[in-house]
């Protein structure tokens, strides 16, 4: 199975400021149709997750341009511009390339 | 628009049965897949697996021995029936369309 592995946020991130989250796979998800397989979510608490981004750099429908992904095969960063109160919640990657689809353990953005 | 609703029983016996009804609506389950996800209380997202378009199945391999997902496209609801639970089954479990989500349904394993 394909690890993810997420990294930690310096919380609380002052409003207004910056925040990158990190995402590790243990295998390349590059296809060869060269498309990434990587996605973003957001679950707010007591929510269910949101989609935010797929193939690694596209945002989904409705999500704000805050939102950014970038990476290589194997290393990928989601970047929250101008954080606000309602980015607030766990932040999750997740490969789709092969199955099992696996996610990362989760990283939290607390906002000060 | 796009909707997906879990619902099943939020109790269940140790060593019993789960089945759970996932019924959606905005689109047809012959022209998408529909995974099951779970996420014990706390914890992180787990695939549990899916039905493609076409009626096919992929799972987690470590469920795949006590876990089964079908469908009835008549009715517009995916299943899924997972036996032998342990209090470690304790989840909200979701189904979803990938950038779509049911609001999930907490299932609780316990005497």
């Amino acid at each position: 199975d394909i690890v993810m592995t997420q990294g930690a946020l310096p919380n609380p991130v002052p409003s207004g400021e910056s925040a990158s989250i990190t995402c590790q796979s243990s295998k390349s998800l590059l296809h060869s149709n060269g498309k990434t397989y990587l996605n973003w979510y957001l679950q707010r608490p007591g929510q269910s997750p949101q989609f935010l981004i797929y193939w690694m750099s596209t945002r989904a429908s409705g999500v704000s341009d805050r939102f950014s992904g970038s990476g290589s095969g194997t290393d990928f960063t989601l970047k929250i511009s101008r954080v606000e109160a309602e980015d607030v919640g766990v932040y999750y990657c997740q490969q789709d390339l092969e199955f099992p689809l696996t996610f990362g353990s989760g990283t939290k953005l607390e906002i000060k | 628009q796009v909707q997906l609703k879990e619902s099943g029983p939020g109790l269940v016996q140790p060593s019993q049965t789960l089945s759970l009804t996932c019924t959606v609506s905005g689109f047809s389950l012959t022209d998408y897949s529909v995974h099951w996800v779970r996420q014990p209380p706390g914890k992180g997202l787990e695939w549990m697996g899916r039905i493609q378009s076409g009626g096919s199945t992929d799972y987690n391999s470590a469920l795949k021995s006590r876990l089964s997902i079908s469908r009835d496209t008549s009715k517009s609801q995916v299943f899924l029936k997972m036996n032998s639970l342990q209090t470690e089954d304790t989840a909200i479990y979701f189904c979803t369309r990938g950038a779509y989500w049911g609001q999930g349904t907490l299932v609780t394993v316990s005497s």
